[in-house]
C-alpha cells in the first residue's frame, strides 16, 4: 500500500537552515516530487518540484535520491513568516491505477 | 491570487442534502483537482479532470461526483451528506495531463449540521 510519510511537526529559529524530510516507496516511475506550503485557510502553494538529483530555486532546495524512495526540502535562513504546514505531493500507482497522494504534512514554526 | 476561483466560499447544509462546489481553473490550465481537507486528516486527492475527461481517481465517495465542462470549469456534487463530510474542499489547476504544478484554489468551507 503506498504510503507518503512525513515527520509532524518541527521547530527552528529564525536564520537556521530546516530540512524536512518525506518517504514516498511506491512513487511512480515517471512522477515528480512536489513540496506545498499551506497557510491556515488558505489553499496549499507550490514551494518546488524535481524529479531525482537536486533542484533550487529562490526559495528552497529539493534533494532527491536515487532510488526516489524519498525527498528532502530544504528551506535555508527561516523566518517568522516561513511558519506554516509543509507537504509533499508525488503520484503513486495503486491498485492498478493512478492516484495522487499528498504527506501528512510538517507543521513547522520559527521561533524568534 | 493563485488564478483560480471557486464557489461557494463557504457552505452550510444539513444531512442528507446534496450540494454543488463550483471551480473556474487559471487561463489555459486544461486539468482541474479536487481535494477534501478535514481536520483530522490531511489533504485527500478525490479526483483529477483532463480537457473533460477523467484522468485519475483517488479515495472519492460513492456519493460524490465530479465533471469538467467544455468551457473548463469543473463542478463537484455531494449527495446524501453525512456530518463527516464536513471539510474544506479545494480545487486546483494545472496545464498538463500528468500533474505538474497545481495552483490551488481558496476553497470551499463545507459544513454539514
Amino acid at each position: 500500500l503506498a504510503k507518503t510519510t512525513q515527520p509532524i511537526s518541527m521547530d527552528s529559529y529564525e536564520g537556521q537552515e530546516v530540512n524536512i524530510t518525506c518517504s514516498h516507496n511506491n512513487i511512480a516511475t515517471n512522477d515528480y516530487i512536489t513540496w506545498y506550503q499551506q497557510f491556515p485557510s488558505q489553499g496549499p502553494r507550490f514551494i518546488i518540484q524535481g524529479y531525482k538529483t537536486k533542484v533550487t530555486n529562490e526559495v528552497a532546495s529539493l534533494f532527491i535520491p536515487a532510488d526516489r524512495k524519498s525527498s528532502t526540502l530544504s528551506l535555508p535562513r527561516v523566518s517568522l513568516s516561513d511558519t506554516a504546514v509543509y507537504y509533499c505531493l508525488v503520484g503513486a500507482e495503486m491498485d492498478s491505477s493512478y492516484k495522487l497522494i499528498f504527506g501528512s504534512g510538517t507543521r513547522l514554526l520559527v521561533r524568534p | 491570487d493563485s488564478g483560480v476561483t471557486q464557489t461557494p466560499k463557504h457552505l452550510i447544509t444539513a444531512t442528507g442534502q446534496r450540494v454543488t462546489l463550483r471551480c473556474s481553473p487559471r487561463s489555459g490550465d486544461l486539468s482541474v483537482y479536487w481535494y477534501q481537507q478535514s481536520l483530522d486528516q490531511g489533504l485527500q486527492f478525490l479526483i483529477q479532470y483532463y480537457n473533460g475527461e477523467e484522468r485519475a481517481k483517488g479515495n472519492i465517495l460513492e456519493r460524490f461526483s465530479a465533471q469538467q465542462f467544455p468551457d473548463l470549469h469543473s463542478e463537484l456534487n455531494l449527495s446524501s451528506l453525512e456530518l463527516g463530510d464536513s471539510a474544506l474542499y479545494f480545487c486546483a489547476s494545472s496545464k498538463g495531463t500528468t500533474y505538474n504544478e497545481q495552483f490551488f484554489g481558496p476553497g470551499t468551507r463545507l459544513t454539514v449540521l
